[in-house]
């Protein structure tokens, strides 16, 4: 069964760059079909970050397009997000999850809490 | 402002069904057959209940079903439970000028 954990670090400063990574268990990331980050900020919905394909195929939320970056890397089993100059408006829990296809995430990690803060 | 939109709240008691909406457009809900609905209890991460339009997952109560009509989807709980007292967000596939997700406002389901 596919397991997902993410980490990186919990505190970001404004204006500097928020790296998460997300480690993939139980299932080749090579399998897919694609891998997703969604974030939701305290209080508040869902929002849909990006997404990338077993083939390296990336889509992004036209929102963040430009400051944000998702990458796999198969040797490791997992894959990455970085997101540029952040904002108090970047606070959030950020997931990881597997993207089944048509938009589906079918298995989700725990979450994890960034805060953008001086 | 959420790309999609649901109802804030709705409510029922034990062993009634209730229906949430979730209203798109063409580009998104209505074109596509990739609508998926999530359960959120506090705390957790979502869970898919279902997911292009009316399926559902191995494990996932029968008491779930989906359907869509137009530009709008809809997720059914019959015999409503205290354990359904959650959140729901709707999600869909979106093509634009570029493909993408976008989630409804989400919903908060009161067992009464």
């Amino acid at each position: 069964q596919v397991q997902l954990q993410e980490s990186g670090p919990g505190l970001v400063k404004p204006s500097e760059t928020l790296s998460l990574t997300c480690e993939v268990s139980g299932y080749s990331i090579n399998t897919g079909p694609y891998w997703a980050w969604i974030r939701q900020p305290p209080g508040k919905g869902l929002e849909w970050i990006a997404s990338i394909s077993r083939s390296g195929s990336s889509n992004y939320n036209p929102s963040l397009r430009g400051r944000v970056t998702i990458s796999l890397d198969t040797s490791k089993n997992h894959f990455s997000l970085k997101l540029n100059s952040v904002t108090a408006a970047d606070t959030a829990v950020y997931y990881c999850a597997r993207d089944r296809g048509g938009g589906c995430s079918d298995s989700w990690g725990q979450g994890t809490l960034v805060t953008v803060s001086s | 402002q959420s790309a999609l939109t649901q109802p804030a709240s709705v409510s029922g008691s034990p062993g009634q069904s209730i229906t949430i909406s979730c209203t798109g457009t063409s580009s998104d809900v209505g074109g596509y057959n990739s609508v998926s609905w999530y359960q959120q209890h506090p705390g957790k991460a979502p869970k898919v209940m279902i997911y292009d339009v009316t399926n559902r997952p191995s494990g996932v109560s029968n008491r779930f079903s989906g359907s869509k009509s137009g530009n709008t989807a809809s997720l059914t709980i019959s015999g409503l439970q205290a354990e359904d007292e959650a959140d729901y967000y709707c999600g869909s596939y979106r093509k634009t000028d570029t493909s993408h997700v976008v989630f409804g406002g989400g919903t908060k389901l009161t067992v009464l």
